[in-house]
């Protein structure tokens, strides 16, 4: 049972244009959420992360939105670049269970200069 | 600061054999988690130390084995490889035992199973 998804496998953008990358979760237990990037042949990179005590967060280009009744996050990248297209994994965790972290089968973003 | 530091970064084994993936970090941290990347199927946790001297199951724990050496090392160990276990390995680490915060991960060892 696949408890993070990310229903979009992948996702083409014109260079400057917004990236929504898009992700749903089924346990109503999660309360702190992140984004991480990835690029071939290197580890996970943190992003950007959001509590379920707020409904956005922003840093920089990236900002996340959290619609806990629709158990829905997205991520949104504007303006997009070439050096953004990469592979995006959302999380999730729990603060009352086990300090695990679940992850999103990822989006990969082509970012089209 | 090196971060998080995986060996070796590649590695073939034939079925049954045996071999043990090395992890450290440098930061302090208190977290050390072990994933599997596989296609299509994101990361899955196999285990993970919350703490030095505590360990427990992930997602996916069955062939595996861990030690958390010391705060700084935490290793997997497959004890009799099967060709379903080929797959990147990523450690990761993460300053508090519980809660929120990121975690940061190594570059990965890319397992082949024969």
């Amino acid at each position: 049972d696949q408890q993070v998804k990310q229903n979009s496998p992948s996702l083409s953008v014109q260079e400057g244009r917004i990236s929504i990358l898009n992700c749903d979760y089924t346990n109503s237990m999660f309360d702190y959420f992140l984004w991480y990037k990835k690029y071939p042949a290197e580890g996970p990179t943190f992003l950007i992360s959001i509590s379920s005590i707020k409904d956005k967060n922003e840093d920089g280009r990236f900002t996340v939105f959290l619609n806990k009744s629709a158990k829905h996050l997205s991520l949104h990248i504007v303006p997009s670049q070439p050096g953004d297209s990469a592979v995006y994994f959302c999380a999730a965790s729990s603060n009352s269970g086990t300090y695990k972290y679940i992850f999103g089968t990822g989006t990969r973003l082509k970012v089209l200069a | 600061n090196a971060g998080v530091t995986q060996t070796p970064k590649f590695q073939v084994l034939k079925t049954g054999q045996s071999m043990t993936l090395q992890c450290a970090q440098d930061m302090n941290h208190n977290s050390m988690y072990w994933y599997r990347q596989d296609p299509g199927m994101g990361l899955r946790l196999i285990y993970y130390s919350a703490s030095e001297g505590t360990t427990d199951k992930g997602e996916v724990p069955n062939g595996y084995n861990v030690s958390r050496l010391n705060k700084r090392e935490f290793s997997l160990r497959l004890e009799s490889a099967a060709p379903s276990q080929t797959s990147v390995y990523f450690c990761a680490s993460k300053r508090g035992s519980r809660g929120e915060g990121e975690q940061y991960f190594g570059p990965g060892t890319r397992l082949t199973v024969t």
